[in-house]
């Protein structure tokens, strides 16, 4: 089975933007997370769309958001980038909803905001 | 909400040394926890997980005993190879204002040397 993939896997933007990530989960999985990668904060959890639904949130401005496709399929978005912005972003994907079910993640897309 | 702190690294050992890497964690309920590694380049991926006190994770010859009673869950390796070398994260699920969510340590680095 082909792994989770993240397109594009580095992008340079500039403050005041908007981007757009996106995740494309293992077959057959209904799950994708979201997760923020930077040195200072580490790893934050952004949000979990599960059946085309947000059904968990972290705690993070409204300028980012996502959705979920019927193929399971995710995208993120960042409106408004600020600096502090720049981080890995990681999709993750599971089987069913939930932080119990074991994440699958992806190598991530390295974001850049000058 | 929950939160795990886990050793600062970097740690740097020998091949075949035997390797403890400290977790702790501070929770409300019974939360599940979790090792993940994070080798170069690549995504995070699950190590190993216990749901319950007293339970023990394993896989690749590293272990992890969720410890009630210390709020524990440190991750030992009795043998380390040179391909252990990556970062290794402690997390534990976190439920708060009805979102469920993975939270994670800051995480450790580990170099292996021949």
């Amino acid at each position: 089975k082909a792994g989770v993939t993240q397109t594009p896997r580095y992008l340079i933007k500039t403050r005041g933007q908007q981007v757009t990530l996106s995740c494309s989960p293992i077959s057959g999985h209904r799950s994708v997370s979201w997760y923020q990668q930077t040195p200072g904060q580490g790893l934050q959890f952004l949000f979990e769309y599960f059946s085309e639904t947000q059904r968990n949130k972290g705690n993070f401005p409204g300028r980012f958001s996502g959705r979920q496709f019927s193929n399971s399929r995710s995208e993120m978005n960042v409106s408004t980038l600020e600096l502090g912005d720049s981080a890995l972003y990681l999709c993750a994907s599971s089987l069913e909803q939930g932080p119990q079910e074991t994440q699958y993640f992806g190598p991530g897309t390295r974001l850049l905001v000058l | 909400g929950n939160s795990v702190t886990q050793m600062e690294g970097p740690v740097t050992l020998s091949e075949e040394a035997f390797l403890t890497i400290n977790c702790t964690y501070t929770a409300t309920g019974y939360p599940s926890l979790f090792w993940y590694v994070q080798y170069p380049g690549e995504g995070l991926q699950l190590l190993l997980k216990a749901t319950k006190a007293d339970d023990k994770g394993s896989n690749k010859g590293f272990e992890a005993t969720y410890r009630k009673e210390t709020t524990s869950f440190h991750l030992e390796k009795g043998s380390v190879q040179v391909s252990d070398s990556a970062v290794y994260f402690c997390a534990l699920t976190s439920t708060q204002g009805g979102s469920e969510k993975l939270v994670f340590g800051k995480g450790t680095k580990l170099t292996v040397n021949p």
